[in-house]
């Protein structure tokens, strides 16, 4: 069974102070390893997706990659308007989607 | 490119009626939409598959008959919350995918915020 794990549950950053958030995932085939960013009472923004190890994508302050276990989500100098929740989701041959529980960053100023 | 567009953003209604949500592909054609349910403070489950010109498939443990999905067009899939009740409160998202190639992303709305009281 796919699974996904994030860690932290929760992360409260001071703003430039940069950090990294943690996807850990299992899965049968991995078709591709996706990032969305979530604000309070709205539907998740897509952000990256990773096919591959070894595979970088980067998008203003983020940078996410990926290992055959693990996906990292570099935060550089984070602003307050950072703050959100972030998901990991996993897709595997089979076409399902797997999500995690979300890291909630709070960037303060 | 890859919009989706739900409505309403949120709803109120009454113990035993109905609530109906509607999923709309503004950009693109989606033979298959996705519709999730999210708790607070937690992540997203999948509740059933929506099907363009064919039944929905549902998740294990979701009750067919109060979750009503038709996807009447390539464009549209639409989520009838039947004989509601306060524990059917919750937050609904769907979802789309570009249909171009099988690893695409998943495209959500903007949810729907359900109070059933």
């Amino acid at each position: 069974e796919d699974q996904v794990t994030q860690s932290p549950e929760a992360l409260r950053l001071q703003e430039g102070e940069s950090s990294s958030l943690n996807c850990s995932y299992t899965v049968s085939g991995l078709r591709g390893l996706f990032w969305y960013r979530q604000d309070p009472g709205k539907g998740p923004e897509f952000l990256f997706t990773l096919y591959s190890a070894g595979e970088e994508k980067e998008k203003e302050r983020l940078k996410a990659t990926l290992t055959k276990k693990e996906s990292f989500l570099h935060i550089t100098a984070p602003k307050p308007e950072d703050s959100a929740t972030y998901l990991c989701a996993v897709q595997d041959y089979g076409q399902n989607f797997v999500f995690g529980p979300g890291t909630r960053l709070s960037v303060l100023p | 490119g890859a919009v989706v567009s739900q409505h309403p953003s949120r709803v109120i209604c009454k113990s035993g009626t109905s609530v109906k949500i509607e999923c709309r592909s503004l950009d693109f054609q989606a033979t298959t939409m996705f519709w999730y349910r999210q708790f607070p403070k937690q992540s997203l489950m999948l509740m059933a598959t929506s099907n363009e010109g064919s039944k929905a498939t549902y998740e294990q443990g979701v009750e067919k008959d109060k979750f009503l999905i038709n996807h009447a067009s390539l464009t549209l899939s639409t989520l009838t919350v039947t004989s509601a009740h306060p524990e059917d409160s919750s937050f609904y998202i769907c979802s789309a995918r570009v249909p171009i190639w099988d690893n695409s992303p998943l495209h959500f709305g903007n949810g729907t915020r359900l109070t059933v009281t």
